[in-house]
Formats: structure tokens, C-alpha cells, sequence
């Protein structure tokens, strides 16, 4: 089955900390990954996909297949990185996204 | 429009009332997606709509929940005899519908549900 895990509800860093949201995948096919955000009163956005290979906001996330897994990082968080993150996997040749539960990172002054 | 709009923002119904919540998607934009967002579930995937194909309803919870699309534009998700397990906030997606990598979904800002 086609499954997104999420593991942490919640990360609290403290500013300039690094961080790290984890995501792991099930599929068994050639999966296609995603992060979206949610800032607070704002909708959901892209912020990052895999294919890409590109930093956004100073976030970066590499599929590692072996480990089925996506996990977004950033060297030193920002408080404005304070956000509700989704990852999300794309199936087949459609542009369904199965997405995890969320993690809610809060970055403290 | 400039963006996907939901209406309306906000719904507070009685248990077992029947609710119509709206999705108008970006002009253009072929595939729209349904999905709840609640504390706990995340995001699940509701209902999604290609173009003139056959909607994809694999994520409907119970047969209480429909949706359409009329004329391959705007939206209308149904839930009938709503229940308090309802209670969420449902959120609208287009995009331009293409099979290429990296489609991305444009959101709507939801309509909060609350069932009482």
C-alpha cells in the first residue's frame, strides 16, 4: 500500500539550530516526493520537490530509496521557518499526492 | 481568479444536516482534488477529478460523501447526515492537470467544518 509516515507531531528547535523533519515512504514503485507548508493563516504551498534537487528557504531533501525515505533539512533554522510540513507522495502518472500526518516545527527565539 | 477559492470559509451545522461546501479552481486548471485536514489524520485524499475522466473516489470515507463537477470547472462536495466526526476542514486543489513530474497543487484556504 501507498503509505507516508511522519513520525514527529512536533519538532521545537531553538533558532539557528539545525533541523531535521523526518518522512519515510511505502511504495513500490518510482515514487515522486514532495514537501508542502502551511504558515500560519496561510494555505498549504510547494515548498520543495525531489526531482528538482533544489534548496528552498535554505531546505533541502534528498529521496534516499534504500531507506524510503525524504527527509527535509536546514543547516540553521529561522523562527519565520515556524510551520505546519507535509510530505507527500506522488503515484503513477496522476497528480494524486498521498500525504503524511504533519509536522508542526516550532523554532524558538 | 487568482487563486482556488473555497466558499464557505467557515460552516457550523447540526448533526444530521446534509452540508454543500464549493471549490472554484484557477482558471484552466483540469484536475481538481479534495481533501480533509484534521489534528491528528493530516491530510487525507477525498476525491480527485481529471478532465472528462472518471473521478477518482478512492478516498471517500462512507457513502455519505459525494462530489461533482460541472463542466469541468467548479465543485461541489457533499456530505449528507453530517456527523461530529465530520468536523474538519475540508481544502480544495487544482492544478494544470498534465502527467508531468513535478505537478504541483494549488490550495484553497478551506472551509472549517463543525458539527454539532
Amino acid at each position: 500500500a501507498q503509505r507516508v509516515t511522519q513520525p514527529e507531531k512536533l519538532l521545537s528547535v531553538f533558532k539557528g539550530a539545525p533541523v531535521e523533519l523526518k518522512c519515510n515512504y511505502s511504495y513500490s514503485g518510482s515514487p515522486e516526493l514532495f514537501w508542502y507548508v502551511q504558515y500560519s493563516r496561510q494555505r498549504l504551498q510547494l515548498l520543495l520537490r525531489h526531482i528538482s534537487r533544489e534548496s528552498i528557504k535554505g531546505f533541502t531533501a534528498d529521496l534516499n530509496k534504500g531507506e524510503t525515505s525524504f527527509h527535509l533539512k536546514k543547516p540553521f533554522a529561522q523562527e519565520e521557518d515556524s510551520a505546519m510540513y507535509y510530505c507527500a507522495l506522488r503515484t503513477g502518472n496522476t497528480g494524486k499526492l498521498i500525504f503524511g500526518q504533519g509536522t508542526t516545527l516550532q523554532v524558538k527565539p | 481568479g487568482a487563486g482556488v477559492s473555497q466558499s464557505p470559509s467557515n460552516k457550523v451545522t447540526e448533526k444530521g444536516k446534509d452540508v454543500e461546501l464549493r471549490c472554484d479552481p484557477i482558471s484552466g486548471h483540469t484536475a481538481l482534488y479534495w481533501y480533509r485536514q484534521s489534528l491528528g489524520q493530516g491530510l487525507e485524499f477525498l476525491i480527485y477529478f481529471q478532465g472528462n475522466s472518471a473521478p477518482d473516489k478512492s478516498g471517500l470515507p462512507s457513502d455519505r460523501f459525494s462530489a461533482e463537477r460541472t463542466g469541468g470547472s467548479v465543485s461541489t462536495l457533499t456530505i449528507q447526515r453530517t456527523q461530529q466526526e465530520d468536523s474538519a476542514v475540508y481544502l480544495c486543489a487544482s492544478s494544470g492537470g498534465g502527467t508531468a513530474t513535478n505537478e504541483k497543487l494549488f490550495f484553497g484556504s478551506g472551509t472549517q467544518l463543525s458539527v454539532l
